[in-house]
């Protein structure tokens, strides 16, 4: 079964710290892709990357950056949490030969004390 | 901008009640079309697609979906919900041919009561 991992499902970090969040794909996908789930506010695009070393901002970049050495692992990184970066994040994969249907991971939530 | 709005963002049902969700997008030119849910403490995944063809798709565990063009509408349906049915639905909307990047709605929660 193909899949989506991410590393960390539950992290509880302090303000000022610097937090690393992991995802891994094992379906050779080209896109991989970093989203934030908020109540209300649906899913918003922070990075995505077509290919290693590549990155794109999304549409709320703004605190985070990415980090893309292997086609199949994307990282997720916040140089210094804020509260307001408490949120379910979700990665997830594509490929143009799957028709770019979006595969997602089980989502890491950040709690930012 | 391109933009996809999702009419109901919370909706209550009980067993065997009809469902319908709205999705309008907009969008200049030619679209796919997505709907994924969320179950409760599951992954998000597809429900169903359109790329092209017959305009009502039909998807996992009984839904439905019609495109219709003129109206930029891609609205979800299921005749008959299950208490099972209880999760989050997005729809997500990208260019066809072009950017592989879907828009996403906002969401709607969809509780059945059994």
């Amino acid at each position: 079964d193909v899949k989506v991992t991410q590393s960390s499902r539950y992290l509880v970090k302090r303000t000022g710290e610097k937090v690393f969040l992991e995802c891994v794909q094992d379906m050779d996908h080209e896109n991989m892709f970093w989203y934030r789930q908020d109540p209300g506010l649906g899913l918003r695009l922070i990075y995505f990357s077509y290919d290693v070393k590549m990155k794109e901002k999304g549409d709320i970049p703004e605190g985070y950056s990415v980090s893309r050495e292997k086609k199949e692992r994307f990282s997720l990184i916040l140089e210094s949490a804020s509260t307001n970066q408490t949120s379910m994040y979700l990665c997830a994969s594509s490929s143009p030969a799957g028709a770019n249907v979006l595969t997602f991971g089980a989502g890491s939530r950040l709690t930012v004390l | 901008a391109q933009s996809v709005s999702q009419h109901n963002h919370h909706v209550i049902l009980s067993e065997a009640a009809s469902l319908e969700l709205g999705c309008n997008y907009s969008y200049g030119g030619t679209v796919n079309l997505f709907w994924y849910v969320q179950y409760p403490g599951q992954h998000l995944q597809l429900l169903l697609k359109y790329f092209s063809g017959d305009p009502l798709v039909k998807g996992i565990k009984g839904f439905e979906a019609e495109f219709i063009k003129s109206k930029f509408s891609f609205n979800l349906r299921k005749p008959s919900v299950q208490w099972s049915d209880t999760a989050e639905y997005f729809c997500a909307v990208n260019l066809a041919g072009g950017s592989y990047i879907p828009t996403f709605g906002r969401g709607t929660s969809l509780i059945v009561h059994p």
